[in-house]
């Protein structure tokens, strides 16, 4: 069965204070890993989508990477406005379009 | 990236009340829409797949008659949510299938009381 698993659950950082979160994942086949950003109360942001082992995607203060088990979203040097639930979810060849999410990871940066 | 408009944002209604949610995609031919539940703290949980023209495809243990979906146009999908009762109270998520990605509207939270 597809599975994704996102740690830690919650994160208190620093502002400044520059850290990783995990996503582990098992799929048949993997067709995309997708990182997406959730504020309380609205829809996920879409931030990255990665394909392979090796590959990388940045965008501000975050990078994704990305192996054939996990995938890491690091943050660097984060801000207040930073502070949000993080999703993980992968795609997997069989299932067209459908995404299965992890829990996430809520993210709280103080300055 | 695609621009999906949700409709509601929140809704209050009464035990054996029905709620319309409309999910319209602004920018974008989607033949292809998915409606998610999210519980508070909990991950999004796919409920049904909606295809443009056709029927939509459900979840194992979504209750078709209780979570009606029309998807008549490219861009527009209705999620009717019948004889709502407080355990349907949830946020509930369409998104849009763009090539490689999804992206999602607001959300509307619904309150059964």
């Amino acid at each position: 069965e597809d599975q994704v698993t996102q740690s830690p659950e919650a994160l208190r950082l620093q502002e400044g204070e520059s850290s990783s979160l995990n996503c582990s994942y098992t799929v048949s086949g993997l067709r995309g890993l997708f990182w997406y950003r959730q504020d309380p109360g609205k829809g996920p942001e879409f931030l990255f989508t990665l394909y392979s082992a090796g590959e990388e995607k940045e965008k501000e203060r975050l990078k994704a990477t990305l192996t054939k088990k996990e995938s890491f979203l690091h943050i660097t040097a984060p801000k207040p406005e930073d502070s949000a639930t993080y999703l993980c979810a992968v795609q997997a060849l069989e299932n067209t379009d459908k995404l299965i999410f992890g829990t996430g990871t809520r993210l709280q940066v103080f300055p | 990236g695609a621009v999906v408009s949700q409709h509601p944002s929140w809704v209050i209604c009464k035990s054996g009340t029905s709620v319309k949610i409309e999910c319209r995609s602004l920018d974008f031919q989607a033949t292809t829409m998915f409606w998610y539940r999210q519980f508070p703290k909990q991950s999004l949980m796919l409920m049904a797949t909606s295809n443009e023209g056709s029927k939509a495809t459900y979840e194992q243990g979504v209750e078709k008659d209780k979570f009606l979906i029309n998807h008549a146009s490219l861009t527009l999908s209705t999620l009717t949510v019948t004889s709502a009762h407080p355990e349907d109270s949830s946020f509930y998520i369409c998104s849009v299938a763009h090539p490689g990605k999804l992206f999602f509207g607001s959300g509307t939270q619904l309150s059964v009381l």
